[in-house]
């Protein structure tokens, strides 16, 4: 149980172009879903924090109108970057958390490989 | 905000040797969780421990929260428990998990 997947696992883009993510709960109601970016060799850094129907809230530094993060429904979260550049290359992973089943926990996907040329 | 180190960064072990890992936190934590980052990025929950200790086939964690600190034992190590290993916390009435600085497993035959 508890398991998440992403959609794409690896992607390479343009620099300028937008890329589009996909968190998927498979088997809860994920009542919340996070945003992870990690950089090789470093521990995972929290962009955002979504609840279902309502807008992210973004952590310090983090520029909301670059990384739209949309949580329509109870199983799906996306994060789309905008006008990608180079930097924004990193390992994107998200977590969902079912508040009504175990609210302390959150369960992680398998990460999606940005790659900006 | 909280500060979390884990000890040591990089581990290198003999398929069949038992290590103990360490997380420090800088402030008082409501949960407390580990996870392996395997080798193709996928974490992988081992334990909600913020208190006490739980043990898991080979793995066992200990978490002495008024002292600040889990300790996450591996026995009996084979090559498939290489990774990162990580604790994370999340603090006061939040819902943010703070992730400490990983250690580094590679377990050799």
């Amino acid at each position: 149980g508890a398991v998440v997947s992403q959609h794409p696992s690896w992607v390479i883009c343009k620099s300028g172009t937008s890329v589009k993510i996909e968190c998927r709960s498979l088997d809860f109601q994920a009542t919340t879903m996070f945003w992870y970016r990690q950089f090789p060799k470093q521990s995972l850094m929290l962009m955002a924090t979504s609840n279902e129907g309502s807008k992210a809230t973004y952590e310090q530094g983090v520029e909301k109108d670059k990384f739209l993060i949309n949580h329509a429904s109870l199983t799906l979260s996306t994060l789309t970057v905008t006008s990608a550049h180079p930097e924004d290359s990193s390992f994107y992973i998200c977590s969902a958390r079912d508040l009504r089943l175990r609210p302390y926990e959150q369960y992680f996907g398998p990460g999606t490989r940005l790659t900006v040329t | 905000g909280i500060q979390v180190e884990q000890s040591p960064p990089d581990l290198i072990l003999q398929e069949g040797a038992n290590s103990t890992l360490r997380c420090n936190f800088s402030d008082s934590v409501n949960n407390l969780q580990w996870f392996h980052q395997n080798p193709w990025g996928q974490l992988i929950n081992l334990f909600y421990i913020p208190s006490g200790t739980k043990q898991n086939g080979r793995l066992s964690a200990t978490t002495v929260a008024t002292e600040r600190y889990s300790l996450l034992y591996i026995s009996s190590s084979q090559t498939t428990d290489s990774g990162v290993y990580f604790c994370a916390v999340i603090t006061g009435g939040g819902n943010k998990l703070t992730f400490g600085t990983g250690t580094q497993l590679k377990v050799e035959l």
